[in-house]
Order: C-alpha cells, then structure tokens, then sequence
C-alpha cells in the first residue's frame, strides 16, 4: 500500500500564496489524492481529489477559488492564494488502495498551515 | 441535507466497554460505506475501517482488526464502533465519514471525543 509523506509544518503571510505538498511513495505514481481542510478545533473537511491530469471530480462545498492542485510524478500539491487567515488549518492527505477484503485507507502525517 | 450525525463524547475508566454511533440522514443509508477514522490528541488521521451498510460488510485496518467492531442497523441508518474493553491509548477523536458526493471522505461527522481514564 502507498505511504503518504508531508512536511509537518509550513507557514505563509496573510495575502501570500503556499504550495503544499504531499508524496506518494515510489510505484505509486498513478494515484489520486485527496486532501482535506481541518480548522483549529473542528473536524476535516473535503477540499479536492488531485491526480497526475489535475483536479478530479469537484471541489468541496464552500472552498474557494483561491485553492487549486496540481499532480505531478509522485507530488500532489495544494496551491492556496491569497491566503486568508481562516486558512490557518492542517490539511491532510489520503488516497484509498486495493478492494473488497484487501481495502484500505491511508493518511499523510499531516501539515500544519500557519498563517503569519 | 447530507449530514451524519454522531454521539456524544464519553468518559470512561480502562476496561470498559463503549459503542458510539453515526446516523446518517438526507441520502440512501444503504446506498454508501461508512468509514470511521481515529485522531488521537495532536495527531494525524487514521483509518479505522468501513462497513457496507446495505450488508454490514466490513473492512478493517491491519492496525484496527482485531481491536474494534464496526456495525450497523440500516433500519435506523445508524453505524457503531464498538469496544469490549478499552485502553488509555483509546482516547481519541472518532469520525465517521461517507463517500456520498464521490469517491472521497465528505460529509464528515462532528465527531466523537473518548476519554479512557482510571
């Protein structure tokens, strides 16, 4: 099964932009990712489903346009625009792998957006 | 509205049994998994496993089978994560997830607090 790798931490000036990245380990290249927003105290929410040709399917609900992906080779990036301090969250990773009986989930660690 | 809804956070001494619940509503119970998913204070998100409520198929984690009981009644669209006894390392935020609007985690649950203390 893939392992999902991100920085723990990364930080941005009100009204910047940051890229945040998450790895898929090596012969997993052809894996979507998805990523999910977390604010201080609140449970995850769906951002967008990135593969190696860009956003699949729809952006969740309330994101705004500010927020784009990319994917390329093994990185699944997160592109936030004119970061807005309600964008101060940690943003997860995860992609399914396998069926039936052999089904999993997996998660990244995690990175923490602070807002400067 | 698509929402799952969960139950309210417990306190519990280590040795305990437990089952907190997720009920779903606005959409086919039956028709999408649900998944639970730990997060333990300051920590990532983990996988737990999922169940077919049309069914009650389930699939766990390698890290979670064993350990925990995924179940369901379809009759009130309602999924439950079981201990039979808990540990301190069991205290943690609970979710419950459904891929209703794609092959993705959304709508989430509110979330469940367990707190196992002596």
């Amino acid at each position: 099964q893939p392992v999902l790798t991100q920085p723990p931490s990364a930080s941005a000036s009100l009204g910047a932009s940051v890229t945040l990245t998450c790895t898929l380990s090596s012969g997993y290249s052809n894996y979507k990712v998805d990523w999910y927003q977390q604010r201080p105290g609140k449970g995850p929410r769906f951002v967008m489903r990135v593969g190696t040709g860009g956003i699949v399917g729809s952006k969740g609900d309330g994101i705004p346009d500010r927020f784009s992906v990319l994917g390329s080779g093994l990185n699944r990036y997160l592109t936030i625009k004119n970061i807005q301090e309600e964008d101060e969250s940690d943003y997860h990773c995860g992609a399914d792998h396998g069926s039936g009986s052999n089904f999993v989930w997996v998660f990244g660690g995690g990175t923490k957006l602070t807002v400067l | 509205e698509v929402q799952l809804v969960q139950s309210g956070a417990e306190v519990k001494k280590p040795g305990e049994s437990l089952r907190i619940s997720c009920k779903g509503s606005g959409y086919s119970f039956t028709s999408y998994w649900i998944s639970w998913v730990r997060q333990m204070p300051g920590k990532g998100l983990e996988w737990m496993g999922r169940i077919d409520p049309s069914d009650s198929y389930t699939n766990y984690s390698p890290s979670f089978q064993g350990h925990v009981t995924i179940s369901a009644d379809k009759s009130i669209s309602t999924a439950y994560l079981q201990w039979s006894s808990l540990k301190a390392s069991d205290t943690a935020m609970y979710y419950c997830a459904t891929p209703y609007s794609g092959n993705w985690f959304d709508p989430w649950g509110q979330g469940t607090l367990v707190t196992v203390s002596s």
